[in-house]
């Protein structure tokens, strides 16, 4: 079974904080991986796609990877309310699927 | 981004009866469509994943002859929800595969069956 295992949270942290927001995946030969916004009630927006080891950076968004340890996470600097929201973390492993595998979520609440 | 949109945004039905909703990339071309079905407060669910020109592959566990797509065209998937019942109300969501295997999601349809 090919997992993707994300904190829960809730995570809470002050308006203009950094979030930092964490994702196992347990697929070794998985190539793509990508953080989804969901705001309650909506579906997800892709917010950011990273493949190779390293950040990768998108405005206030940092994607991480680290492909030896399995472990991809995302940084969100200066943290909004708007930013308050479900992230899911979503890993295409290795077989040829385009299928998604996703984390349950980490839900964010930034506090004014 | 790409868009994809949805219709209906919100559906009410009676029980007994089907209901289409339609999934469209409105400024790409998608060989590649997802249906997901969501409850509330719980994770998203692949239910079948949709070429153009060819048949559905269905998740396990999801009812092929309940819940019906046609992928006609590269930029139109359909999904009909046949003799829905109550436990079939949940949120319906599209998504459509464009480069590099992001894909993008419709905004979803709210179905509700009395």
């Amino acid at each position: 079974q090919k997992e993707v295992e994300q904190n829960s949270g809730p995570l809470s942290v002050p308006e203009g904080a950094i979030a930092s927001l964490n994702c196992t995946y347990s697929d070794r030969g998985s190539q793509s991986f990508f953080w989804y916004r969901q705001y309650s009630g909506k579906s997800p927006e892709l917010i950011m796609s990273i493949y190779s080891n390293g950040d990768k950076e998108d405005g206030r968004f940092t994607a991480q990877l680290n492909k030896a340890s399995q472990y991809v996470s995302l940084l969100i600097r200066d943290s909004q309310p708007s930013d308050s929201a479900t992230y899911l973390c979503a890993v295409i492993p290795q077989g040829g699927s385009e299928k998604l595998v996703f984390g349950k979520g980490t839900k964010l609440t930034v506090n004014p | 981004g790409a868009v994809v949109s949805q219709h209906p945004s919100r559906v009410i039905c009676k029980s007994g009866t089907s209901v289409k909703i339609e999934c469209r990339s409105l400024d790409f071309q998608a060989t590649t469509m997802f249906w997901y079905r969501q409850f509330p407060k719980k994770s998203l669910m692949l239910m079948a994943t949709s070429n153009e020109g060819s048949k559905a592959t269905y998740e396990q566990g999801v009812e092929k002859d309940k819940f019906l797509i046609n992928h006609a065209s590269l930029t139109l998937s359909t999904l009909t929800v046949t003799s829905a019942h109550p436990e079939d109300s949940s949120f319906y969501i599209c998504s459509a595969e464009f480069t590099y295997n992001e894909q993008f999601f419709g905004p979803g349809t709210r179905l509700t069956v009395l």
